[in-house]
């Protein structure tokens, strides 16, 4: 079946390091995927999605490439900062359908 | 409002009573769909709304678990009998419609416990 894997959290960063997010996926057919974000006390946000293979989402200096050779989309950010620490879901959908297969969700915290 | 609503964002109940979740989502999204987000475990498919029918209801986990949605509109997802198990973070989601291309806008969630 449609799967989500990502890497266990938390995961915490000191302002400015570089941040990577691991995301892998399983899925037939070609998925959408998305990384999403939940602030503390919010709902859900979408942070950035790609379509199809070779796509790169981008947002709020968040990137994250859809490789299908290796069925990954990890999320990368060049310089973290506090306001970044919240969980963070990858995320798939494929053809056809209306429901999210989600990963379990990475928790980030980012020291000053 | 701008975004989905979800009441209330806590609720502490007694194993064995009923609960009562409600959503609102986003005026004009037609597609309505509720989440569990399980300590640990990421989100878990619930149901699915489209206008006031639910098409897909594969992912209530038992009969103690319903859901309905009126006028288009605000949703209510019930859970009779409550038990410790059904502990978690209640979410809905709307969207314009079903259309994969459209995305899901999430409410802040239900906190559920059960003692």
């Amino acid at each position: 079946g449609n799967s989500v894997t990502q890497m266990e959290g938390p995961v915490t960063l000191s302002e400015e390091a570089f941040l990577t997010i691991n995301c892998t996926y399983t899925a037939t057919g070609y998925p959408s995927l998305f990384w999403y974000v939940q602030y503390p006390g919010e709902g859900l946000q979408l942070l950035l999605k790609a379509t199809k293979a070779d796509d790169k989402g981008s947002n709020k200096g968040f990137e994250a490439t859809y490789r299908k050779e290796t069925t990954s989309f990890h999320l990368e950010k060049g310089s973290v900062q506090v306001s970044d620490s919240a969980v963070y879901f990858c995320a798939l959908k494929t053809s056809g359908t209306y429901k999210y297969i989600f990963g379990t969700g990475t928790r980030l915290k980012v020291l000053a | 409002g701008a975004g989905v609503s979800q009441s209330p964002s806590n609720k502490v109940t007694e194993k064995g009573k009923d609960v009562e979740l409600r959503c609102d989502p986003i005026s004009g999204h037609t597609a309505l769909y509720w989440y569990r987000q399980s300590l640990g475990q990421g989100l878990e498919f619930l149901i699915y709304f489209q206008g006031n029918s639910a098409p897909d209801k594969s992912g209530l986990p038992s009969d103690r678990f319903s859901a309905e949605r009126t006028g288009g509109s605000v949703s209510t997802l019930t859970i009779q009998r409550t038990q410790q198990e059904d502990s978690a973070v209640y979410l809905c989601a709307s969207s314009l419609d079903r259309d994969r291309k459209n995305i899901q806008y999430f409410g802040a969630g239900t906190r559920l416990s059960v003692l």
